[in-house]
This record gives C-alpha cells, structure tokens and sequence, in this order.
C-alpha cells in the first residue's frame, strides 16, 4: 500500500539546522509531487513548498525561502526537508504529503506522513 | 497570496445531527478546494478535492459544495468518529494555503 514514513523527533538549539526524511513506498515514486506542511503546537497547518520528484525542481514559500532546502533521493524514494536558522518559533510537527494528481502537481494531498516533531530550544 | 477563512471556529454539534462547515477565500480559487480532516495526535487526512468530490474510502455523509469564494463542507449526520477539526485548503495559486481549522465537539 502507499505509505510514507518519516524520521524520528528531533531536538535542535536556536541557529542549528535540521533535516527530516521522508521516505515512499507502494506507488511509482517520480511521479507525484511531495509537499512539506508543519503545524506548530496547537496551531493550524502551513504549507512550506514543494518538490518534483522526477527533476528535483523546488517551490517553496517565501517566508522559508532563504531556510529551507527540499531534495530528494530517487535510489532509495527517499525525500528530504532541510531548515537552518532554527528559532523557537520552527518548533512544529513537520509533515510530508503527496500530491494527488500524478505528473502535475498541482492537486489536493492525498497521502500524508505521519509527522516529525521537531523542538528548537536552548 | 489568497487567505482561506473558516468559519465558525467552534462547531458544538450531537452526534446524529448535521454540521455544515463554512470556508471563504479572498479572491477566487474556483473548484481547487480541499478538505482535509484531523484528528488529536494523527496526520490529517483528505476527505474532499475539487470542492465536492469524495476522497478514496471517505462515507458518503461527507459532501463538499461551493466554487469561486464560498465552500461548504456538510456531515449530514455525525458520527461519534467525526470530532475533530476540519481545514479546508486552496490549491489554485501558490503559496498553498489553508484556513485556520473549524472544531467539531459534542454538544
């Protein structure tokens, strides 16, 4: 079956990096987009950008654009989200989530991993 | 960037009766509206695209109508399953951005 599955909890000081694993099973991997949303405790979900699997092409938001870097290992149909400058504020559940239109990209997330906690605390 | 807003924030419903979910947008998104549901401690999970269109296993109780600026999400009679906080999601124009989540309770 489709599954993704994502890298244990992290905890990180203020100005560390962090990078989160998402790894894909069960469907063709470069075929669908895989997006990056985080939720912070208690808050609603934000979308940080996107990744083509197929290129490696990246869209990201712009208030992450200058911290985060999305890749991808097509041997292993792993993903990967990487944020540096870590502050408090990035203490979230991060979340991989596939796209729903093959090819495109541009559709709902139908899959969803299940979170990576990561806490940024001195 | 196109801002979703949900409405009520809070929805204290019975189970067996209907809820209906409210979402705004901004500016248009036409028919690339999501809703997803979630609950404590899970991923959410999608239950509607394209507006009004059922997702893969989601029960037929869930319909979603709506295009342009005004989406509804109606549970036609909840299950005690169904508590939990719905967001809807437009995915017409980057950035992808999602309302700010409606929780359904018990009454």
């Amino acid at each position: 079956q489709v599954q993704l599955v994502q890298s244990g909890a992290e905890v990180r000081k203020p100005g560390a990096s962090v990078k989160v694993s998402c790894k894909a099973s069960g469907y063709y991997f470069t075929r669908y987009y895989m997006h990056w949303v985080r939720q912070a405790p208690g808050q609603g979900l934000e979308w940080m950008g996107k990744i083509n699997p197929s290129g490696g092409s990246t869209r990201y938001a712009q208030k992450f654009q200058a911290r985060v870097t999305m890749s991808r290992d097509t041997s292993t149909s792993t993903f990967y989200m990487e944020l540096s400058s870590l502050r408090s504020e990035d203490t979230a559940v991060y979340y991989c989530a596939r796209d729903r239109h093959e090819i495109l990209g541009h559709d709902a997330f139908d899959i969803w991993g299940p979170g990576t906690m990561v806490t940024v605390s001195s | 960037e196109r801002v979703m807003t949900q409405s009520p924030a809070t929805l204290s419903v019975s189970p067996g009766e209907r809820a209906t979910l409210s979402c705004r947008a901004n500016q248009s998104v036409s028919s690339n509206l999501a809703w997803y549901q979630q609950k404590p401690g899970q991923a959410p999970r999608l239950l509607i695209y394209g507006a009004s269109t059922r997702a893969t296993g989601i029960p037929a109780r869930f319909s979603g109508s709506g295009s342009g600026t005004e989406f509804t999400l109606t549970i036609s009679s909840l299950q005690s399953e169904d508590f939990a906080v719905y967001y809807c999601q437009q995915y017409n124009n980057w950035p992808r951005t999602f309302g700010q989540g409606t929780k359904v309770e018990i009454k």
